[in-house]
């Protein structure tokens, strides 16, 4: 079975600010990463993902994400943050083995980030 | 454009009331899902399904039916509503092949049972 562990329910930062939201999960087999973002009353949207290669992944409105196999881990990343960032960040994994759990998402439980001007 | 569609977007009813959630997609998917949320809470996968007349229970158990009659259609129902299943209802969908790794999200239904 796999699990996601996001570390931090809520973030608050200034704008302009630096911002890391740390996810780790736990997996038997390997397995692809996500993380979606979801805006108040509205559903969630992919912000990136990582399949395979490079570890550095970027994705939309300039997050970043780097996975770390050995620490299990999945961080995203943003060098300056905007109020409109300001959202429910959910990480998630899928394992890539087959199955009845082929094509499943686990989600981690989300954090709050909340950029003050 | 993922064009995923939920409705209604919120819908307040009475103990004992039968609802059917309605999601729509437009992109030919096979795979479609339903998830529930709630607040400050990570998404549980309830029902999913691979195709046309396949539907599985997912991993979170619930009291709800869904049908897959029709590809792009995938609809929850709750025969009885309780309190219990007041919370966000999300419906997903992903394709095949190098599609089938990105899920695509409607808006959500919340639902309050009074």
């Amino acid at each position: 079975a796999q699990s996601v562990t996001q570390l931090d329910s809520q973030v608050p930062v200034f704008e302009e600010a630096p911002v890391e939201l740390r996810c780790n999960y736990s997996s038997s087999v390997s397995v692809y990463l996500f993380w979606y973002v979801q805006y108040p009353n509205q559903g969630l949207q992919l912000l990136l993902k990582y399949l395979s290669g490079s570890t550095l992944v970027k994705g939309i409105n300039g997050f970043e994400a780097e996975f770390n196999k050995s620490q299990t881990s999945f961080h995203l990343r943003k060098p300056s943050v905007h109020i409109s960032d300001t959202a429910e960040y959910f990480c998630a994994v899928r394992t890539n083995a087959g199955g009845t759990s082929y094509g499943k998402l686990t989600f981690g439980q989300g954090t709050i980030l909340t950029v003050h001007p | 454009e993922a064009d995923i569609y939920q409705t209604p977007r919120y819908l307040v009813i009475g103990t004992g009331k039968k609802i059917t959630l309605e999601c729509s997609q437009t992109m030919g998917h096979d795979k479609m899902y339903w998830y529930q949320q709630d607040p400050g809470m990570e998404l549980h996968l309830i029902h999913y399904s691979y195709g046309v007349n396949s539907t599985e229970k997912g991993d979170l158990s619930s009291e709800s039916t869904v049908s897959r009659i029709r590809t792009e259609h995938f609809p929850l129902t709750l025969e009885s509503a309780r309190p219990s299943h007041t919370s966000q209802y999300l419906c997903a969908s992903s394709g095949t092949g190098q599609f089938s790794y990105e899920q695509y999200f409607g808006p959500g239904t919340r639902l309050t049972v009074t």
